[in-house]
């Protein structure tokens, strides 16, 4: 499974666009990116999913460069409800049901 | 639907002591996994049933037992427990194994323990 590494926490001021990068040097083909909210006290919930390029839903953005080495999700005017951990996690779009990992997250803490 | 259910919300045991954790689904998922979370930390994996009738040990096994009682249900055994085992536990389902496409997984809440 291709290792994540992300910040470990980022500030943002409420209004702003907050952009959390994650880098995987070592993504395999078939491996999709995959983010995670969770809220304190709450299981993580499912953000966006992506293969390349861009992907966009009514939460987030996530954009994908073409050697795919990296993502960044992109938050657009946070709110202090936006305060919460963001998991990336990558993994085959088939590996014989092998789990993705969620490492740490990044906190992101939003500032009135 | 209910989504994922856990039970119990919140229990406190002794060292030694053992307890089971009652997960359900009712979305018809064929994936079902058991986590821990310890404070300021990711979430670890510590079983996984890929679907109804088989289980996986994930990054943290040791000290648990599984149990995939049938499509719904996926129940977590400690057996004897340790305060090294105090952590937030969540239960988590998908529809397909977890990386076959669209792999969401939907959480329960958690169960908050405490061991003594």
């Amino acid at each position: 499974l291709a290792k994540t590494t992300q910040p470990i926490s980022m500030d943002s001021y409420e209004g702003q666009e907050v952009n959390i990068t994650c880098s995987h040097n070592n993504i395999a083909t078939n491996d999709y990116i995959t983010w995670y909210q969770q809220f304190p006290s709450q299981g993580p919930r499912f953000i966006i999913q992506g293969y390349k390029t861009k992907v966009t839903n009514e939460v987030a953005s996530l954009f994908i460069p073409a050697d795919r080495k990296s993502s960044t999700l992109s938050l657009p005017r946070v709110s202090l409800s936006d305060t919460a951990v963001y998991y990336c996690l990558v993994g085959a779009a088939y590996s014989g049901n092998t789990p993705l990992v969620f490492g740490k997250g990044t906190r992101l803490s939003v500032i009135a | 639907n209910a989504g994922v259910t856990q039970t119990p919300k919140f229990q406190v045991l002794k060292t030694g002591q053992s307890m089971t954790l009652q997960c359900a689904q009712d979305m018809n998922h064929n994936s079902m996994y058991w986590y821990r979370q310890d404070p300021g930390m990711g979430l670890r994996l510590i079983y996984y049933s890929a679907s109804e009738g088989t289980t996986d040990k994930g990054e943290v096994p040791n000290g648990y037992n599984v149990s995939r009682l049938n499509k719904r249900e996926f129940s977590l055994r400690l057996e004897s427990a340790a305060p090294s085992q105090t952590s937030v536990y969540f239960c988590a389902s998908s529809l397909l194994g977890t990386s076959v496409g669209h792999n969401e997984q939907f959480f329960g809440p958690g169960t908050r323990l405490t061991v003594l």
